[in-house]
């Protein structure tokens, strides 16, 4: 296991069409978080899941966005109705209590542009 | 809101010189930071990190350093190394949520 991975690395698409993105933490983490980083800023939480329940949501993710984690391990993150303000680079971090939880192993994210 | 900023978008210095990266925060109620390295194409990697109870944290070449009253933290690099150019980021938590700052921009100069 050497990290946590993100796919697709990039995703273009048009507006109004439905975008999924899927994470895999490092296997023993049981935290998983996702992150919007817009050019210039830094990264903005979304929402995390301690195992498969998701715990937190940000006001910045709307009903346009939703969020899973079915078993605990991979996540995914699915933007309906895509909006040219949605292009950005979404960023997944996992952390395990052996590290506080406080330490994040971010993953290389996926850069949407909508179109 | 921005909770964490940092100030300084661009920070350079020579080679074997100190780096010092600054960080400002307004929520008293974090309790813990931390600071994130950037380089282009990837995810942030974990740098350093202190608790609130404590005013100083070292790491080899990389001191943190967190003043409460001035809600002010900084990241010292000595000696800086071409190698550590990227962007820095600090980060602040209050429970589960993680705020991050804008980032700084370092270029260590051979």
């Amino acid at each position: 296991d050497t990290g946590v991975s993100q796919n697709p690395r990039h995703k273009i698409t048009k507006r109004g069409q439905n975008v999924t993105f899927r994470c895999d933490p490092i296997s023993e983490h049981n935290r998983l978080y996702w992150y919007r980083q817009t050019l210039g800023q830094g990264p903005e939480f979304l929402t995390y899941f301690q195992n498969e329940a998701q715990l937190e949501k940000s006001r910045l993710l709307s009903d346009r966005f939703s969020a899973e984690r079915p078993k605990g391990s991979f996540s995914t993150l699915e933007i309906q109705r895509t909006e040219q303000g949605d292009s950005a680079m979404y960023l997944c971090a996992s952390s395990s209590l052996a590290g506080g939880y406080n330490e994040q192993f971010f993953g290389p994210g996926t850069r949407l542009t909508v179109l | 809101d921005q909770q964490v900023k940092q100030n300084s978008p661009s920070l350079s210095v020579q080679e074997g010189r100190i780096s010092i990266l600054n960080c400002d925060y307004t929520n008293s109620m974090f309790d813990y930071f931390l600071w994130y390295k950037k380089y282009p194409a990837e995810g942030p990697t974990f740098l350093i990190s202190i608790s609130s109870i404590k005013d100083k944290n070292e790491d080899g070449r990389f001191t943190v350093f967190l003043n409460k009253s001035a809600k002010h933290l900084s990241l010292h690099i000595v000696p800086s190394q071409p190698g550590d150019s990227a962007v820095y980021f600090c980060a602040a938590s209050a429970g589960n949520q993680f705020y991050f700052g804008t980032g700084t921009s370092l270029t260590v100069i051979p």
